[in-house]
């Protein structure tokens, strides 16, 4: 299975500032025949369902407001909150769908400092 | 309206069994393959089982693989997970979810990442 994991654990920004965080796959998951990276970051508010944000590690869903962004090939991937706001207080999870089982990072809490 | 709605959660002894059911509507049910993810109290995502579209494909995560079983009824538009020999370690919110799909080629294709979640179905293993 492809072990995924997260940095850090949680953080905390100032409204407005930037939020980064950081996800690693045990193995790559760039499918060479088509480019494309199996990796999606979701949001998980407190009591509610995980939200998709980002697929193909760069690709925003649609409605996800662009201050969203995610980057990063092979192993290593990042999604960006360029401003936060007081709404994207959140668990946020990577996700690898290269191969089957699809696996989840351990997950990083965003806060407001 | 586009959405999955869970049901049939509950609490239930050790050894015991249970179905869980997903109700979709707004789409196309018989087009998406469909997942089964479980999140314990507190902890993070685990996905669970899988099955395509046209139901030639079914997997499990190693911790479920012959206790729980995966199936859909197209002309209900639902989706099920039937588990049996429950442990405590199955206590979780049981989240169903929609595989989404890429064109490609002339083609839709199965993507692998989820595009929609259901709001959770809880169950509780405890004597």
């Amino acid at each position: 299975d492809i072990v995924m994991t997260q940095s850090p654990d949680s953080l905390a920004v100032s409204l407005g500032e930037r939020a980064t965080i950081n996800c690693k796959s045990s193995q790559s998951v760039l499918y060479s025949s088509n480019n494309k990276n199996y990796l999606a970051w979701y949001q998980q508010k407190p009591g509610q369902p995980p939200k998709l944000l980002i697929y193909w590690a760069s690709t925003r869903e649609s409605g996800v407001p662009d201050r969203f962004s995610g980057s990063g090939s092979g192993t290593d991937f990042t999604l960006t909150i360029s401003s936060l706001q007081a709404e994207d207080v959140a668990a946020y999870y990577c996700h690898q769908y290269y191969i089957t089982p699809p696996t989840f990072g351990p997950g990083t809490k965003v806060d407001i400092k | 309206q586009v959405q999955l709605v869970e049901s049939g959660g509950g609490v239930v002894q050790p050894g015991r069994s249970l179905r869980l059911s997903c109700a979709a509507s707004g789409f196309t049910f018989s087009s998406y393959s469909m997942h089964w993810v479980r999140q314990a109290p507190g902890k993070g995502l685990e996905w669970v089982a899988v099955i395509s579209y046209d139901e030639s494909n079914i997997y499990y995560a190693h911790s479920v693989k012959g206790r729980f079983t995966i199936s859909r009824d197209i002309s209900k538009n639902t989706l099920y997970l039937q588990m049996s020999s429950l442990r405590p370690e199955d206590t979780a919110m049981y989240y169903c979810a929609r595989e989404g799909d890429y064109y490609d080629s002339s083609a839709y294709h199965p993507s692998g990442y989820f595009d929609l979640w259901g709001r959770g179905t809880l169950v509780t293993v405890s004597s």
